[in-house]
């Protein structure tokens, strides 16, 4: 069956510093999104990203996010500058253009030191 | 804006109880509804869903209808198991939109 990837499992990072997850979507799907969670806290909506755009994004996705779809398979979630703040799970998503439902990766947690 | 509220845990139940998790949403127009189940260490993966009013979406004996009278998708289980242990998030998704809305989860336990 396929599924959503995310790498790395768990990423350590110095606080200021860039970091880049990486995600895997499944082939065919054509909408790609990010979501975090904060430790034992909700899942929360970072940003859409559909045909090479972004179509929506939150408030927390500030100047310090980005996202990327650079080849046909990998999209990427860049925080320039991290903060102590970002630290939390980053889950990626993606579903088909007919589809109902998301399907999540197991997701990156982020640890900013 | 479009919202889920769910009920506080943790809930904590013994094998073969019977279980309830309350969902409710606000949202304009018809949302597609959905239960995700987050077990320990793990991502989130898609435990049922309903895309109109009526539906009953099930798996693994978990139900929940989706109710727009009530706007409500309470999840039920008639004979929970240890391996339930888990959080379970009710989210929905608007028609159009582009994102899901999570609620804020609900922690269950389950005793041997």
């Amino acid at each position: 069956e396929p599924e959503v990837t995310q790498t790395p499992s768990h990423q350590v990072t110095q606080m200021g510093q860039e970091v880049i997850l990486r995600c895997v979507p499944i082939s065919n799907h054509l909408y790609f999104y990010w979501y975090r969670q904060i430790l034992g806290q909700k899942v929360e909506f970072l940003v859409s990203f559909y045909n090479n755009e972004i179509s929506e994004k939150s408030e927390i996705f500030d100047d310090q996010f980005s996202v990327e779809r650079p080849d046909g398979s990998n999209f990427t979630l860049k925080i320039r500058s991290t903060k102590l703040e970002d630290s939390a799970m980053y889950f990626c998503a993606s579903r088909g253009v007919e589809g109902h439902v998301e399907f999540f990766g197991p997701g990156t947690r982020l640890t900013v030191l | 804006g479009d919202s889920v509220t769910q009920m506080e845990g943790p809930v904590t139940l013994s094998e073969e109880a019977f279980l309830t998790i309350n969902c409710t949403y606000t949202a304009t127009g018809y949302p597609s509804l959905f239960w995700y189940v987050q077990y320990p260490g793990e991502g989130l993966q898609l435990l049922l869903k309903a895309t109109k009013a009526d539906d009953k979406g099930s798996n693994k004996g978990f139900e929940a209808t989706y109710r727009k009278e009530t706007t409500s998708f309470h999840l039920e289980k008639g004979s929970v198991q240890v391996s339930d242990s888990a959080v379970y998030f009710c989210a929905l998704r608007n028609t159009g939109g582009f994102k899901t809305i999570f609620g804020a989860g609900t922690r269950l336990f389950v005793k041997a």
